[in-house]
């Protein structure tokens, strides 16, 4: 167990609609990243939070936003779903912005 | 910007065997470099890191990695490969904000 929680395990939705993905990161750590997994496209940087502010976003589509708590959780909103952003969606939480431990992902299925 | 690559899609080996899976870097300077491992259906589980220092790194589950300056090199190794490793493995490393994988090698356990 990494520490890190990630909700929901399963997500099953149509093309068209918005979803949230929800990760709280590892107690202590300031830094949340989110990746998105395909099998087309592999192990992919969507962006960072650091303390509540972004700082940085990698191929990360205009339709998804993310976002950082106070209390240091973080949410990525997915919308306009389309079928090719049915993939694993990962969070991960790092204290030192180098080592990064991983949640348990969410499975996202757009039909 | 640093890179990883893993030369092997798919490796399959006997149980009891040695395995040894590559990991190639792309960077002048002594980089950070991790291995994750992802069982099916799981997250990414941090196998072990290197930083500075011993070129042998020790890590979880009984892996063991070798950082190669003359061969930009970091492969990992396991002396005896239990069923519960087949998992896919990827090499990582930091790349300004984010983690950079490597397209991850797919061990297939042979009893």
């Amino acid at each position: 167990d990494s520490g890190v929680t990630q909700t929901p395990k399963h997500l099953i939705t149509a093309t068209g609609q918005r979803v949230t993905l929800r990760c709280s990161p590892r107690s202590g750590d300031l830094s949340v990243y989110w990746y998105q997994q395909s099998l087309d496209q592999g192990l992919q940087f969507l962006i960072h939070y650091y303390n509540g502010e972004e700082r940085a976003k990698g191929n990360i589509l205009e339709r998804f936003s993310a976002q950082q708590f106070p209390d240091l959780h973080s949410e990525l909103n997915l919308s306009s779903l389309e079928l090719g952003d049915s993939a694993l969606y990962f969070c991960a939480s790092s204290f030192t912005g180098d080592e990064q431990y991983f949640g348990p992902g969410t499975r996202l299925t757009v039909t | 910007a640093q890179s990883v690559t893993q030369p092997d899609i798919h490796i399959t080996v006997s149980e009891g065997a040695s395995l040894e899976l590559r990991c190639n870097y792309s960077y002048g300077a002594t980089p950070y470099l991790f291995w994750y491992v992802q069982s099916p259906g799981q997250g990414l589980q941090l196998l072990l890191k290197y930083f500075s220092g011993d070129t042998l790194v020790q890590g979880i589950k009984g892996f063991e990695a070798e950082f190669k300056r003359s061969q930009s090199s970091f492969n990992l190794r396991k002396p005896s490969v239990h069923w519960s490793d087949a998992a896919e493995y990827f090499c990582a490393v930091p790349n300004d904000y984010k983690l950079s994988f490597g397209a991850g090698t797919t061990v297939t356990v042979r009893a």
